[in-house]
């Protein structure tokens, strides 16, 4: 069965980081696209960040220069690096299977999701 | 960017009722359109893409059309399990959700 888990939410100060996990299995994080979608409380949903098979990043403009997509191909596990956190950046971060036919992407697969609160 | 924007916000309905929500994108996103189902605390599922075409397990009873800047998703017979919120997805340049439809008792 196909599983995604995010891990690394918690409550963090302004200005701080904080390093979200997905751990992914019965596919391989390498020969997927990937994304985080995230979801303030009470609000919709706002794309993040994705990651190509091939390895190209793209970032909404919110995040830009402060959040950063990886990958571990070893351990089909993708990674979201938040810096600078701001109070903006607090809610359910989703990980997702992002499938291309055609075009990129529609996400068929999501986690359950791991809450980032941003707090002094 | 291509912004999403969906009606109604709130859509109120009955067991049996059939019941249309309406996508409509600020620029052509041709097909690349994909609905989603969000329950409470739950993540959101994949119901359809390329505006029309069921997501493999989707009840039948879930039916896309549109092309270009409207889209619609129709429940032909609204289940009790079919109360959620729903969301719109192009994919045609970036990745923008629309703001959700929530379908209520």
């Amino acid at each position: 069965e196909v599983q995604l888990v995010e891990t690394g939410g918690g409550l963090i100060h302004p200005g701080g980081s904080l390093r979200l996990s997905c751990a992914v299995s019965e596919f391989t994080v390498s020969s997927n696209y990937m994304a985080w979608v995230r979801q303030a409380p009470g609000k919709g949903l706002e794309w993040v960040s994705i990651i190509y098979s091939g390895g190209s990043t793209y970032y909404a403009d919110s995040v830009k220069g402060r959040f950063t997509i990886s990958r571990d191909n070893s351990r089909d596990i993708m990674y979201l690096q938040m810096n600078s956190l701001r109070a903006e950046d607090a809610a359910v971060y989703y990980c997702a299977r992002a499938l291309f036919n055609g075009a990129c992407c529609r996400f068929d697969y999501w986690g359950q999701g791991t809450l980032v609160t941003v707090s002094s | 960017d291509i912004q999403m924007t969906q009606s109604p916000s709130t859509l109120s309905a009955s067991v049996g009722d059939r019941v249309t929500i309406t996508c409509r994108a600020s620029q052509s996103v041709y097909t690349w359109l994909a609905w989603y189902q969000q329950k409470p605390g739950k993540a959101p599922k994949l119901l359809m893409y390329k505006a029309s075409t069921l997501e493999s397990g989707v009840p039948s009873r879930f039916s896309g059309s549109g092309s270009g800047t409207d889209f619609t998703l129709t429940i032909s017979s609204l289940q009790s399990d079919d109360f959620a919120t729903y969301y719109c997805q192009q994919y045609s340049s970036g990745w923008t959700f629309g703001q959700g439809t929530k379908v209520e008792i």
